[in-house]
């Protein structure tokens, strides 16, 4: 079954208003989980790595002030578009891993998001 | 990470064994191959991962050449729920798990 699980699975919003994400792990503690964006026909690009207890650290390009990302407790992150605009619209997917070496990451089904 | 090369697309049989290949030629001793599959609109899906053995699971089984330049991935019988995107990628497990995806292979699997 699913050891990430990603909420909403989709989201339509108009420009200009903000749009949170939640990513959490089941029945294991991450502390760290990452975050991804893919576009259409594209592959996944690595957007933010979320820590627990401390700042995210963002990839280049990518905008700390506009994706805030929180990750508040073991099994949670979250993140949020602000000021979203039609070029923020994405397929937004997160991923973790249980803690062990050699453990796989798992991703979330991800959120569709659409900014009209 | 080293990079990984796979073809862009390939075709498969229903019922028929799917063998996909990737090119890691720049892999270091401490990196590990990992493969995932993408169906559409879904998040990536861990298939299985190998140092240096072969290793097989309920999904899969993961041929590495002894060099380590190269890896193959079999799924015995392919189903129609297998076409997808397949990727192949190479991490040390050390550098913080984070996974760089490349292009991958859209396996199409045909009735």
């Amino acid at each position: 079954g699913a050891v990430v699980s990603q909420h909403p699975s989709w989201v339509i919003c108009k420009s200009g208003t903000s749009v949170k994400i939640e990513c959490r792990s089941l029945d294991f503690q991450a502390t760290t989980m990452f975050w991804y964006r893919q576009f259409p026909k594209q592959s996944l690009m690595l957007m933010a790595t979320s820590n627990e207890g401390s700042k995210a650290t963002y990839e280049q390009g990518v905008e700390k002030d506009k994706f805030l990302i929180n990750h508040a407790s073991l099994t949670l992150s979250t993140l949020t578009v602000t000021s979203a605009h039609p070029e923020d619209s994405s397929f937004y997917i997160c991923s973790a891993r249980r803690t062990g070496n050699n453990s796989p990451l798992h991703f979330g089904n991800g959120t569709r998001l659409t900014v009209t | 990470d080293a990079k990984t090369t796979q073809p862009p697309s390939m075709d498969c049989a229903e019922g028929r064994a799917a063998n996909l290949p990737c090119n890691h030629s720049t892999i270091s001793g401490n990196e590990y191959v990992y493969w995932y599959r993408q169906i559409h609109s879904q998040g990536p899906q861990y298939i299985i991962h190998g140092l240096k053995n072969n290793e097989t699971n309920e999904m899969a089984s993961l041929i590495i050449t002894e060099d380590r330049k190269s890896s193959t991935l079999i799924l015995p019988h392919a189903t129609l729920r297998d076409t997808a995107v397949y990727y192949c990628i190479v991490v040390n497990n050390n550098a913080g798990n984070m996974l760089t995806f490349g292009g991958g292979t859209r396996l199409m699997v045909k009735p």
